[in-house]
């Protein structure tokens, strides 16, 4: 089965830093996908990791480790309308079949306070 | 734009009675598939589909139906819809294999009564 672990909620000022921290269990792995979701509406891309390490994108980094099924998503600067839910969500199969299907833990909620 | 649009974004039912939530996408995406999503229990596959005529089921495919006709339409079908039923829906898609980015549609919030 898979099983995808990530905090429930999280508090943070703005102009500071977080660290969202999603771990794993899968029968694959093919990639691991972090998306941003504000209340009510779609959730959108932020970044994919499919080897170990760091990408960084802006103000935003997510780095992987697959030896350890861990992830996290990193937030710097922290601003107000980074409140939002943040969805670590991985593609387990390697079998072409499967296509694009992925997997979603339950989102983090992040609160930026002023 | 590219995008994918879903409809209705909200809709109202009681139980038994058929309905069709539409999904399409005008990137020529292969690679459709619709999710649930409840308090808690993230964001669960239904059904997907990696090209026309070619559909498949998710983790959560029961009371559901799916068809693909034409490569930008994915309707999902209640054929008699429960209670258990409301959540809010999202239709997605993306290029096939080696796609990275699935772009979602912005949502149809049911309720089965």
């Amino acid at each position: 089965g898979q099983n995808i672990d990530q905090p429930t909620e999280m508090t943070a000022t703005e102009g500071a830093i977080v660290q969202i921290n999603c771990t794993y269990q899968t029968s694959g792995f093919n990639g691991l996908f972090w998306y941003q979701q504000h209340a009510g509406e779609a959730p959108t891309f932020l970044s994919y990791n499919v080897l170990d390490g760091l990408e960084e994108k802006g103000r935003f980094s997510s780095f992987l480790s697959r030896s350890k099924g861990y992830s996290y998503l990193l937030l710097k600067e922290l601003q107000m309308k980074d409140s939002a839910s943040y969805l670590c969500a991985v593609r387990a199969s390697l079998i072409k079949a499967a296509g694009n299907k992925l997997t979603f833990g339950g989102g983090t909620r992040v609160l930026v306070k002023p | 734009e590219a995008q994918v649009t879903q409809n209705p974004r909200y809709l109202i039912t009681v139980t038994g009675k058929k309905l069709t939530v539409t999904c399409s996408q005008n990137m020529n995406h292969e690679y459709m598939s619709w999710y649930r999503q409840d308090p808690g229990l993230g964001l669960r596959q239904i059904y997907y589909s990696m090209n026309v005529e070619v559909t498949d089921k998710g983790d959560v495919p029961e009371g559901y139906k799916v068809s693909r006709k034409e490569k930008r339409n994915f309707p999902l079908i209640l054929e008699s819809p429960s209670p258990n039923q409301t959540s809010l829906y999202f239709c997605a898609s993306s290029l096939g294999s080696g796609g990275v980015e699935q772009f979602f549609g912005p949502g149809t919030r049911l309720t089965v009564l």
